[in-house]
Order: structure tokens, then sequence, then C-alpha cells
């Protein structure tokens, strides 16, 4: 069982470089989510796809833009990175309706270094 | 929109002692989820415990229960007789069922288990 998976783990970039985070999950959810974490500041939610053909910000936007490719999948692009995006960054799933309480199922995060 | 509040940064906690971690929300949203999360220094977000805001019992999941009073606010997380495995950061998070909004995360609470 993948459950949620996101690639890379890693990554160093320079400051204006781009990079996509990719995200892909087998549990046939309806809703992705994109959260960064920071110390002192918990998860914050950058991006979300609540179901397959939509999307919406979330606290955190500036700066990414997000493409729900089809139900499995869900990537994070950093068109022009900056220091301030130096973040360790969540994919996350849940189901949406139904009776199902929602409950987030995570990957394992990406940490992304912008010099 | 919801907000979650964990007053507490870092708890200290002996070795088969119990411990509270505090958590308290505000939502305007009549249903609602309450869930707490682990992080252990490796990373991974594990789910813990999960309240519905109609649930009639506090929620129990072996050694974790969740003490949810909803005329306060607050849903505070209970570890009976703490592990050294138990040294993580803690997460408490909500989401709204009426508006289908994504989850939201507080601070989290770093919690040391000393043997």
């Amino acid at each position: 069982n993948a459950g949620v998976t996101q690639t890379p783990k890693f990554q160093v970039l320079k400051t204006g470089q781009s990079m996509t985070l990719q995200c892909a999950q087998d549990m046939n959810h309806n809703s992705m989510y994109w959260y960064r974490q920071d110390p002192g500041m918990g998860l914050r939610l950058i991006y979300y796809s609540a179901s397959e053909g939509t999307t919406d910000k979330g606290e955190v936007p500036n700066g990414y833009n997000v493409s729900r490719l089809n139900k499995r999948e869900f990537s994070l692009r950093l068109e022009s990175a900056a220091p301030s995006q130096t973040s360790v960054y969540f994919c996350a799933s849940s189901e949406t309706w139904g009776g199902d309480t929602g409950e987030l199922f995570f990957g394992e995060g990406s940490r992304l270094t912008v010099l | 929109a919801q907000k979650i509040t964990q007053t507490q940064p870092g708890m200290f906690v002996q070795e088969k002692e119990a411990v509270t971690l505090d958590c308290t929300y505000d939502t305007s949203d009549p249903s609602y989820g309450l869930f707490w999360y682990k992080q252990p220094s490796s990373g991974e977000m594990i789910f813990l415990i999960y309240q519905g805001s109609y649930d009639q019992q506090n929620a129990t999941e072996g050694r974790y229960s969740l003490n949810f009073q909803k005329a306060r606010k607050s849903a505070n997380l209970v570890i009976s007789a703490s592990q050294l495995g138990d040294s993580a950061m803690y997460f408490c998070a909500m989401r709204g069922y009426s508006g289908n909004t994504p989850l939201v995360f507080g601070k989290g609470t770093r919690l040391s288990v000393i043997a």
C-alpha cells in the first residue's frame, strides 16, 4: 500500500529557479492538499483540490501554482523560487463527503531549500 | 474560518506518567471534526484520534483519549502511561463539514518524555 507518494524528497534550488513537486495517491480520494511546515508555524495550507477539476487557494498561496492532473495526481509548482519558500512540503489526501471524517493521509514530505 | 490554538510550545513528562496537551478551537460551523496528529523526529504525520462535534462520548484510541469540552471549545489530548516513543510534535487540527473546509492546524506542542 503506497498511500500518498510525493517526489522529490529533497531538493536544493537557487533563487529564481523553478521546480514541481509531484504527488500521487492510490486511495481513490476525491480531495488533495498541499501544506508547508515551518518551525513554530505548524502546517499551513497552500492550495487544495476538493475534487478532480477544481483547485482553491489556501492560507499561503503566493508564489505557488497547482495542477490537479487527474484524480490521483496533484502537483505543486514554484515558478521562481525564493528563500522564503525554504520549507518542508506535505501532500495529503482525504475523502470529502459520504460520512467520512475527512482524516488526512499524508505523504512523507519534501524538504526544499532555496539558496 | 476555523482557528486552532495550542498554547504549549513544549512539554516534559516522566515516563509512565499521564500528560495532557491543550487545544482550543474556534469555528462558526455547527458541524466539525477535531483531529490529533503525531510527528516524530523522522518527520511523518501519524493520525492519532478523531472527535466529531456531535459525538456524545469522548474519543479513545488505546493510550490516547480526547477530552472534548464543547462549551469551552477545547479538545485536549490525554496520553496515559507515557513512553519514550511518545516524544514527538503533536498537532491539533479541525475541519468544518458544513462548509467542507480543509483541515486547519495548530502550531503544535513538542512533547519530551523523560526516563
